[in-house]
């Protein structure tokens, strides 16, 4: 069975910093990995995914993600927080093709001024 | 625009009455997913249809059912209803399988 680990479901930065969110995750074939953000009162919007190839990844706003396989993680980061990045961020797993998809329980990013 | 549509946007209603939730996919998606987000219980997976047939059962309660139609929208269907079953709702559509493009949710409460 697959699962998605996401560390602090509240992680708060100051403007300009260094954002990283952390997500490990555990799948019994090689994974397909999301990060998805959900702004309030919205729907979830695919920030980046990785299927196979490179394991760095970009997405939109300036994300990206590394698939570390020996770590099993998929950590989100954006070099510089900008204050329209405040929303909460999911990470999901799949098996690929039509396989049910497993997203963690989110992380609330804060961006102070 | 995720081009996936849900209505009603909010929906308010009592304790053991019965509504259905819309969801219209993205032009030729085949998959229809269904979630119920609540603060307490976070993002949860319901169901998934493929091309009108069941193909993944998560967390949802016999109350509860859905259906995909041969023109690919889908409704869930949420009965008896009680306080708890007060949440967000979205539905999601893919097509290869792999990206699931959320609509914007229908807000549920039940009074």
């Amino acid at each position: 069975a697959q699962s998605v680990t996401q560390l602090g479901s509240h992680v708060s930065v100051s403007e300009g910093a260094l954002v990283l969110l952390r997500c490990n995750y555990s799948s019994s074939v090689p994974p397909y990995l999301f990060w998805y953000v959900q702004y309030p009162n919205q729907g979830l919007q695919l920030l980046l995914k990785y299927t196979t190839g490179a394991t760095l990844v970009k997405g939109i706003n300036g994300f990206e993600a590394e698939f570390k396989k020996s770590e099993t993680s998929f950590h989100l980061t954006k070099p510089s927080a900008h204050m329209s990045d405040a929303a909460e961020y999911f990470c999901a797993v799949s098996e690929g093709g039509y396989q049910k998809v497993t997203f963690g329980t989110g992380t609330k990013l804060q961006v102070i001024p | 625009d995720s081009g996936v549509t849900q209505t009603p946007k909010h929906l308010i209603t009592a304790t053991g009455q019965r509504v259905t939730l819309r969801c219209s996919p993205r032009s030729g998606d085949l998959s229809v997913y269904w979630y119920q987000q609540s603060l307490d219980q976070g993002l949860q997976f319901l169901i998934q249809y493929y091309n009108g047939e069941e193909r993944a059962k998560g967390n949802i309660l016999e109350r509860f059912s859905a259906q995909q139609f041969p023109d690919l929208h889908s409704e869930l269907n949420l009965s008896s209803l009680e306080l708890g079953d007060s949440a967000l709702y979205f539905c999601a559509s893919s097509s290869m399988g792999e990206t699931q493009y959320f609509g914007p949710g229908t807000r549920l409460l039940v009074l």
